[in-house]
């Protein structure tokens, strides 16, 4: 079945560094990612998208990157920030459905 | 812009009971997705609504259900309340019901079952 999972449960960066956040996917049908931000009592947030017709799509100090011969995304942040801490989500759309599945989420701790 | 919004934004019930939860969508969005959310876990799939009907259902028994009004809101209606139903429960809006159209999420409601 299709699934999305994260390496990583927990990433502590020190501010200004770059954050890299990794996801696998094992359905490869699917063809729309998403990343989310959640914050502690919060609906996720909308970060960036990438079709699977894309390897690379850049943001506001974000970048995803898509590699789909090892079914794999990851998530970037550049310069991060104390206002960065929340967790991550990536999630996928299946080919025949618009039903989002997420995974369990990277929790990101930005130090001083 | 409005963005989405859910009421309540805490609910406690007790086992047995009914619940039902509300949702407007993203100003000029016509569709909506409800997600449950245990504690530590992402979002799980319930259900979507597109003009007023259910397109698609994840794997959640019939105790859950829902409507679409013609001004796209939306309810979440959870029968026979578990222990296990407690969860922060999601509403998402998108334009259109395309596997590609970004879902925007609510701030959610959290229900507590004693």
């Amino acid at each position: 079945g299709e699934s999305v999972g994260l390496h990583l449960p927990t990433l502590s960066v020190q501010e200004g560094d770059n954050s890299i956040i990794n996801c696998a996917y094992s359905n490869s049908a699917s063809d729309y990612f998403i990343w989310y931000k959640q914050e502690s009592g919060k609906g996720p947030q909308f970060i960036i998208d990438i079709r699977s017709n894309m390897d690379k799509r850049q943001g506001q100090r974000v970048t995803v990157l898509l590699n789909k011969t090892v079914k794999h995304l990851s998530l970037q942040i550049a310069a991060t920030q104390p206002g960065d801490s929340a967790v991550y989500f990536c999630a996928e759309n299946t080919g025949t459905a618009s039903k989002l599945t997420f995974g369990t989420g990277t929790r990101l701790q930005v130090t001083l | 812009d409005a963005g989405v919004t859910q009421s309540p934004t805490h609910l406690i019930k007790t086992r047995g009971q009914q619940v039902t939860l509300r949702c407007s969508p993203k100003s000029g969005h016509d569709t909506v997705s409800w997600y449950q959310q245990a504690l530590g876990q992402g979002p799980q799939f319930i259900f979507q609504y597109y003009e007023e009907e259910e397109r698609q259902r994840g794997n959640f028994p019939d105790r859950f259900s829902g409507h679409q009004f013609p001004n796209y809101s939306s309810e979440l209606n959870v029968n026979a309340l578990l222990l296990g139903d407690s969860a922060l429960y999601l509403c998402a809006s998108s334009l259109g019901a395309g596997i590609q159209e970004t879902q925007y999420f609510g701030p959610g409601t959290r229900l507590l079952v004693l």
